[in-house]
């Protein structure tokens, strides 16, 4: 049974960091692209990142560089978000998710960021 | 940046009704390899999205087939024929030919 399940969220201060995991099972994690996707409360879903399969290229978009950071283990078949100088627009629930096709999602982690 | 527009914003069926859901695109989805990465979602109250439909028409994995898509270019449709109690939930498109991005979603309700 394939499994992604995130952790690391919880409640920060505006500026401070976190860093986000997903330990994934069920599959050949190093045969996929990953990628992070949010939803703000109550709002639609955004992608926020994606990496390749041995994590060479990495691909954010625009309201994330420089700031977040995604990678992967492919010992662990793990894949992480570094999140930096965190906004309180980046409060969500971040997901881990295979990318491209999307076909497997983890149950996601809330990350919220205020004073 | 593509932009994915769905409408309509929300539905209200009737358990056994049909319905369809247009999800249109600000550029053609055709990549260079001649797939259209259009896909479709569903996420239930309280749940994660799930893969319903993947490459404008192909069934994901254990989705039932009353769920179809069609479409290519910049306009593509989700039908669903006799929907079921089980189907009420969120409905997003997401396209993964120019980077990704999500429709606005349409918000499949009871009658």
């Amino acid at each position: 049974e394939v499994q992604l399940v995130e952790s690391g969220g919880g409640l920060v201060q505006p500026g401070r960091s976190l860093k986000l995991s997903c330990a994934a099972s069920g599959f050949t994690f190093s045969d996929y692209y990953m990628a992070w996707v949010r939803q703000a409360p109550t709002k639609g879903l955004e992608w926020v990142a994606s990496i390749s399969y041995d994590g060479g290229s990495t691909y954010y978009r625009d309201s994330v560089k420089g700031r977040f950071t995604i990678s992967r283990d492919n010992a662990k078949s793990s894949l992480y978000l570094q999140m930096d100088s965190l906004r309180s627009e980046d409060t969500a629930t971040y997901y881990c998710t295979t990318d491209a096709l999307f076909a497997y999602w983890g149950q996601g982690t809330l990350v919220t960021v205020s004073s | 940046d593509v932009v994915m527009t769905q409408t309509p914003p929300s539905l209200s069926v009737a358990i056994g009704q049909s319905v369809s859901i247009s999800c249109k695109s600000s550029q053609s989805l055709v990549y260079s390899d001649g797939k259209t990465y259009l896909h479709w979602l569903l996420q239930s109250p309280g749940q994660s999205p799930k893969l319903l439909i993947y490459q404008v028409s192909n069934l994901g994995s254990g989705v039932p087939d009353r769920f179809s898509g069609t479409g290519s270019q910049k306009d593509f449709t989700l039908k669903i024929s006799r929907v079921e109690a089980e189907d009420l939930g969120v409905y997003y498109c997401v396209q993964a030919t120019h980077f990704r991005t999500f429709g606005g979603g349409t918000k499949l309700e009871l009658k």
